[in-house]
């Protein structure tokens, strides 16, 4: 396995255009979440799922944010209307469920811009 | 509401010292975490704490989950160039499913 990846790396769209970033975790990993990064910041929590059932969701994630993971293996995350403060690094990552060795391992990241 | 705190927010050092750097919790943490992020990459974890008091190693790397439960903290000893990165706690609280990030603290190593 590979570890989890994330396409594209970076994405940069006009304002008003909609985007979608795509997950692939680590293939015995259930449980996936997405984080958004920004400049001199930690990440933030987004939203996860577990197998394909998305378990909670941040108030970061407006209405123009929806996410998927059909048949809870990859992911994908869709921007409707981007803005310019969508600007971000998003950050996918996965864990087994909690127990000993607990911790996510995450992508590299999908870097977006809004121009 | 809840915060997590880390200090400091940058650090320059020369290489060969040793580093340190913590973060506190306004609530009690279950677990404790330590990323580093190296620029244009995800985070990578470093090392994992789940008790109280406990004292972790990885190489050059100790980190301590606090007695109160509420601080952690992590040394580096005898850095080298390549621990040049940003380095983030993060933790889970009781009853919650998700790993909460501090800032990070920017390490910087002078030549």
């Amino acid at each position: 396995d590979t570890g989890v990846s994330q396409d594209p790396r970076h994405k940069i769209t006009k304002r008003g255009q909609n985007v979608t970033f795509r997950c692939d975790p680590i293939s015995e990993h259930n449980r996936l979440y997405w984080y958004r990064q920004t400049l001199g910041q930690g990440p933030e929590f987004l939203t996860y799922f577990q197998n394909e059932a998305q378990l909670e969701k941040s108030r970061l994630l407006s209405d123009r944010f929806s996410a998927e993971r059909p048949k809870g293996s990859f992911s994908t995350l869709e921007i409707q209307r981007t803005e310019q403060g969508d600007s971000a690094m998003y950050l996918c990552a996965s864990s087994s469920d909690r127990g000993q060795g607990y911790g996510y391992t995450f992508g590299s990241g999908t870097r977006l811009t809004v121009v | 509401g809840q915060q997590l705190n880390q200090s400091p927010q940058s650090m320059f050092i020369q290489e060969g010292e040793d580093v340190s750097m913590n973060c506190t919790s306004s609530s009690i943490f279950n677990t404790w975490l330590w990323y580093k992020q190296d620029p244009g990459e995800g985070p990578v974890l470093l090392i994992a704490l789940y008790k109280a008091g406990e004292l972790t190693s990885n190489g050059r790397l100790t980190a301590q989950f606090g007695t109160t439960r509420k601080d952690s903290f992590l040394n580096i000893s005898a850095s080298i160039p390549s621990d040049v990165g940003i380095y983030f706690c993060a933790g889970l609280w009781p009853g919650d499913d998700k790993i909460i990030f501090g800032k990070g603290t920017r390490l910087h190593i002078l030549p």
